[in-house]
């Protein structure tokens, strides 16, 4: 159990556009879901932190206009990457944790380049 | 604002040995979570060992165990009889308790984990 899923895996996009990446909780319902952000070979950066049914909270520095979060229900979130940029470019991994449980699911992944 | 130190980029260890990786963060809480985390070249995130900061045994999986010293704000992982499986990246990472659900993780940079066979 717990498993969590992203869609897509890999997206390629050029610049300007806008790519939707989706994460789901695929056996358990999530109240939070959290968006991290992997550049090549370096650590996990926390971006956002969403809540089913409430604005995402954004840490310091990430732009709320750029990186949209809905969390529109208690299995999904997404994150829309907006006017995309080469240096947007990186691995998106998204988590969820279960109502009043302390333990992150993590999702496999969605490796986003942007030429 | 909390930081996580890992600084050991890389380690080297032979198949069947053992290995302790270390880790320091820094937090003006009481209340908190510790986590080691691996990541394969798949970059499946991969929950290895927890330790709630209010409990004062030493967290242990298996092979997987920790040295928390609250104290010193030190929590280092030993991985016992090394396996070719446990080669990744390991990754410390701290979390604020919030009461309820999870918080967001504050990760460390992490070290690269070799097994020599």
């Amino acid at each position: 159990g717990a498993v969590v899923s992203q869609h897509p895996s890999w997206v390629i996009c050029k610049s300007g556009t806008s790519v939707k990446i989706e994460c789901r909780s695929l056996d358990f319902q999530a109240t939070t879901m959290f968006w991290y952000r992997q550049f090549p070979k370096q650590s996990l950066m926390l971006m956002a932190t969403s809540n089913e049914g409430s604005k995402a909270t954004y840490e310091q520095g990430v732009e709320k206009d750029k990186f949209l979060i809905n969390h529109a229900s208690l299995t999904l979130s997404t994150l829309t990457v907006t006017s995309a940029h080469p240096e947007d470019s990186s691995f998106y991994i998204c988590s969820a944790n279960p109502y009043f449980i302390y333990e992150q699911y993590f999702g496999p992944g969605t490796r986003l380049t942007v030429t | 604002a909390q930081t996580v130190t890992q600084s050991q980029p890389e380690m080297s260890v032979q198949e069947a040995e053992t290995v302790t990786l270390s880790c320091t963060y820094d937090t003006s809480e009481s209340d908190y979570y510790l986590f080691w985390y691996k990541q394969p070249p798949s970059r499946q995130m991969i929950l290895v060992i927890r330790q709630e900061a209010y409990k004062q045994q030493n967290a242990t999986e298996n092979r997987f165990s920790v040295n928390f010293q609250k104290a010193a704000k030190s929590f280092s992982l030993k991985i016992s009889d090394s396996q070719l499986g446990d080669a990744a990246m390991y990754f410390c990472a701290y979390s604020m308790y919030s009461g309820g659900g999870a918080d967001g993780l504050t990760f460390g940079k992490g070290t690269h984990l070799i097994i020599q066979p």
